[in-house]
């Protein structure tokens, strides 16, 4: 059964810091990765989506990267800001059941200080 | 304007009642899913569609109901036996394989 994992579960860093985001899965069987960005009380906004055959894809300041065969996603964030305050979930979309089912971590939130 | 929608933001019932969450989309996507999200969990999979007239069940399917009468609207019904109703519940399509939110719907039941 897949499992996604997330570290650190919240994360506070000052304004200007690069940082990255962890994400953990069990089965290397998957489709994609995709990263979401969720603000208080609000939808899922997508950030990311890397193919299972892909290493990394890159939009702004954002870097996510894919390892499959460790079960492993970062996602890097340049000269964080303010605005970059929100939760940061990943998801994995299996390949092993006739559905396309997505697997969700728990997140991590992350907090800019100005 | 394209996007998903969901009526209404937040939701009051009283316990017994059953309630029904509106998802509608123009995204022209065939797949659409429930999912709800608690505090401190992931997203977990309540039901989804992948044509008109066929929905399955998710993963916590128990005390829920859909219909999928149209390509874009996907109704959830949370009946009085779901034992937790209180919630944050999420709307969702896919298309090429990457999903697409709506902004949510809170439901509290007292």
């Amino acid at each position: 059964k897949q499992e996604v994992t997330q570290i650190p579960a919240a994360l506070s860093v000052p304004e200007g810091e690069n940082l990255v985001l962890n994400c953990s899965f069990t089965d290397s069987a998957i489709y994609n990765l995709q990263w979401f960005r969720q603000d208080p009380g609000k939808g899922l906004t997508s950030l990311l989506l890397i193919q299972s055959s892909q290493r990394e894809q890159t939009s702004g300041r954002l870097n996510a990267s894919l390892d499959k065969s460790s079960g492993r996603s970062t996602l890097y964030i340049a000269a964080s800001q303010p605005g970059d305050s929100a939760t940061y979930l990943c998801a994995v979309r299996g390949m092993k059941t006739s559905y396309d089912k997505v697997i969700f971590g728990p997140g991590t939130s992350l907090s800019v200080i100005p | 304007d394209g996007g998903i929608t969901q009526s209404p933001k937040y939701l009051f019932r009283k316990e017994g009642q059953n309630v029904t969450l509106s998802c509608e989309q123009n995204l022209n996507h065939d797949a659409m899913y429930w999912y709800r999200q608690d505090p401190g969990q992931g997203l977990r999979l309540i039901y989804y569609s992948q044509i008109v007239n066929d929905f399955q069940k998710g993963d916590i399917a128990e005390g829920y109901s859909v219909s999928r009468e149209k390509k874009e609207s996907f109704p959830l019904t949370v009946t009085s036996a779901q034992k937790n109703p209180t919630a944050f519940y999420l709307c969702a399509t896919a298309g090429g394989y990457e999903q697409y939110f709506g902004p949510g719907t809170r439901l509290t039941v007292t």
